[in-house]
């Protein structure tokens, strides 16, 4: 069981350049999400999914794009990526709620620094 | 809208000291409350959780209990350890629109135990 998985560790492009982050989750969780995480500025929430073939926009959905058609993959795409966009950024899952305060796994992360 | 607000530090403690971190919330439903752990280099993971007002959640030697009358769920610790160094989030998930919880983080405090 490898929990959330995210590569790449780590990545540098250049300004204007695209990139896929990925992200898999081998728990069966419905709930997927994408984070940045900023020094000062915590956790933002970019985009998130609660299905295949469901996903929508959070706190900072701009300057990126996402899909899910599997249960276990969730890619995060820059489509040009800019100097903003160089953080850490975190891939989570969950079972959706039936109850009361399902937990988040997290993966590693991957820091990003766009040049 | 729900938020959290927690003592951002740095805090820097020496080895067996007591430690607090003040975490206090807004939300127009009734959460569910967390404290997560980042130590240096990982994602995020789990430290505890409660679900109703009065409940204590615990693990590691870390207490907090969830006061619905002062909208708050401080994490205390009677003696920390080098160890416990790492960044502590508070977050808060409630019911939105939809059904599923919308999970809110805190700006998370930096935690430093010297020997």
């Amino acid at each position: 069981n490898a929990g959330v998985t995210q590569t790449p560790k780590f990545q540098v492009l250049k300004t204007g350049q695209s990139m896929t982050l990925q992200c898999a989750q081998d728990m069966n969780h419905e709930y997927m999400s994408w984070y940045r995480q900023d020094p000062g500025m915590g956790l933002r929430l970019i985009h998130y999914s609660v299905g295949a073939g469901i996903t929508d926009q959070g706190e900072v959905p701009n300057g990126y794009n996402v899909s899910r058609s599997t249960t276990e993959d969730f890619p995060l795409r820059l489509l040009s990526a800019a100097p903003s966009q160089t953080s850490v950024y975190f891939c989570a899952s969950s079972y959706l709620t039936s109850g009361r305060g399902q937990t988040q796994y997290f993966g590693p992360g991957t820091r990003l620094l766009v040049l | 809208g729900d938020s959290v607000t927690q003592m951002e530090g740095p805090v820097t403690l020496s080895e067996e000291a007591f430690l607090t971190i003040n975490c206090t919330y807004t939300a127009t439903g009734y959460p569910s409350l967390f404290w997560y752990v980042q130590y240096p280099g990982e994602g995020l993971q789990l430290l505890l959780k409660a679900t109703k007002a009065d409940d204590k959640g615990s693990n590691k030697g870390f207490e907090a209990t969830y006061r619905k009358e002062t909208t708050s769920f401080h994490l205390e610790k009677g003696s920390v350890q080098v160890s416990d160094s790492a960044v502590y989030f508070c977050a808060l998930s409630d019911l939105g629109k939809t059904s599923y919880d919308k999970v809110i983080f805190g700006p998370g405090t930096s935690l430093s135990v010297i020997p």
